[in-house]
């Protein structure tokens, strides 16, 4: 069973900070990795969507990487501001039986003061 | 193009009561997800649909959820007799199908059972 851990589980730093989050996983077996973002009370944001195949993806001030190989994928996100305030999900998508398991992680949760 | 659909975005009910959950993917996405999120946790998967299939319902508890996807489109999420534990939020996400794309979540509907 895929298992998806992110570290660290909650950050707080002051703004313009660059910022490091992680995802590891636990079966390479997958199809892709999605990173979203989940602001209170309120529902999933797609950030970026790394196919097994690439190694990164860009937009704007964020950048994740993957490595498939090592179980592991990180986001980072350039001169932090307080709107990046918010919990960040990475989603796995693997495979079970030659279906789409999509497994999430438990989220970190930022806060970016000014 | 219009994102997930998902009603009512909050819902306050007594233990034994039913309660529905209503979502309506984006259009071309034959892919439906349930997930339920407790505080402080990800996403775990109810169901998934693949057009009007239910595949991937392991994690749900049949005595007492159900859910259905007529035609392939809306789907709707049920819970009776609803307990306390039931309490998080319920969020809908679809996809188009096959393995490389990625999800679009809807907001959610927090479900408070009192």
């Amino acid at each position: 069973k895929q298992e998806v851990t992110q570290i660290p589980a909650a950050l707080s730093v002051p703004e313009g900070e660059n910022l490091v989050l992680n995802c590891s996983f636990t079966d390479s077996a997958i199809y892709n990795l999605q990173w979203f973002r989940q602001d209170p009370g309120k529902g999933l944001t797609s950030l970026l969507l790394i196919q097994s195949s690439q190694r990164e993806q860009t937009s704007g001030r964020l950048n994740a990487s993957l490595d498939k190989s090592s179980g592991r994928s990180t986001l980072y996100i350039a001169a932090s501001q307080p709107g990046d305030s918010a919990t960040y999900l990475c989603a796995v998508r693997g495979t079970s039986g030659g279906s789409y398991i999509p497994t999430f992680g438990r989220g970190t949760s930022l806060i970016v003061h000014p | 193009e219009a994102g997930v659909v998902q009603s009512p975005r909050y819902k306050i009910i007594e233990k034994k009561q039913p309660v529905a959950f209503w979502c309506n993917p984006i259009s071309g996405h034959n892919t439906l997800y349930w997930y339920r999120q407790n505080l402080g946790q990800g996403p775990e998967l109810l169901i998934r649909y693949e057009n009007e299939e239910a595949v991937d319902d392991s994690q749900l508890p049949k005595d007492r959820f159900s859910a259905e996807r007529l035609k392939g489109v809306d789907s709707t999420l049920k819970i009776q007799p609803a307990e306390l534990g039931d309490s998080a939020v319920y969020l809908c996400a679809s996809s188009r199908q096959g393995a490389n794309y990625g999800y679009t979540f809807g907001s959610g509907t927090r479900l408070t059972v009192v």
